[in-house]
């Protein structure tokens, strides 16, 4: 079975503190998506990235940056300078191709505070 | 207006009512889904769709009914709802490919006294 797990439940650094979130997965699959959502205390879930099972390659955008690593089954994501802003609940998810639906196992969420 | 639109936002009710949450969305997308939020616990799927003829359970589907009334629409059911289903639910949208994001809608918030 497919699972997703964010060990991290809370967060909590002071404002321009780089912060990691980490993100491991199990999949028996050879082709998967990794995706990254945002959860802010409005409630919406806003999508950050996807990443394929074929593409480790690092991904910066911002202030944010992602690192896929298929050897240790983790996609962890950075925030560099964090901002009051960033504060959110954060879910990392994984694509599950089976039946032809792809379906979403997300992981449990870590809850990051940054504080002013 | 927004892809993916539920309503109500906000719903509190009484145990043992039967409720519905719907969900529309404009992005054409035939595969919707409903997942469930609980503190603690990330996203759990409930149902799924592939198209209006093609209705699947996910992981938690006990307690819960849905109905797809056209490619745009997507309700879910509470047939006699109780305290543990408060919850926030989302409703959600992608395309056929693999790999395609999801679109969700901004959720409901249900709560059963």
């Amino acid at each position: 079975a497919q699972k997703v797990t964010q060990a991290q439940t809370e967060i909590s650094v002071v404002e321009k503190e780089d912060v990691t979130l980490d993100c491991v997965y199990e999949t028996r699959d050879t082709t998967y998506y990794l995706f990254w959502y945002k959860q802010p205390p409005s409630g919406e879930l806003v999508f950050l990235i996807r990443r394929n099972s074929f593409d480790e390659q690092n991904e910066i955008s911002g202030r944010y940056s992602w690192n896929f690593q298929k050897s240790t089954s983790s996609f962890n994501f950075t925030i560099t300078a964090s901002q009051v802003v960033d504060s959110a609940v954060y879910f990392c998810a994984l694509s599950e191709a089976r039946q032809g639906a792809q379906k979403l196992v997300f992981g449990q969420g870590t809850r990051l505070t940054i504080n002013p | 207006d927004a892809d993916v639109t539920q309503t109500p936002r906000n719903r509190i009710t009484k145990t043992g009512k039967r409720i519905m949450l719907e969900c529309s969305q404009t992005k054409g997308h035939d595969r919707m889904y409903w997942y469930r939020q609980d503190p603690g616990l990330g996203l759990q799927l409930i149902y799924y769709s592939f198209d209006v003829k093609d209705i699947n359970k996910g992981e938690i589907s006990d307690g819960y009914s849905v109905s797809r009334q056209a490619q745009a629409k997507f309700s879910l059911s509470l047939e006699s709802a109780i305290p543990n289903q408060t919850a926030l639910y989302f409703c959600a949208t992608s395309d056929p490919g693999q790999g395609a994001g999801y679109t969700f809608g901004s959720g409901t918030r249900l709560t059963v006294v």
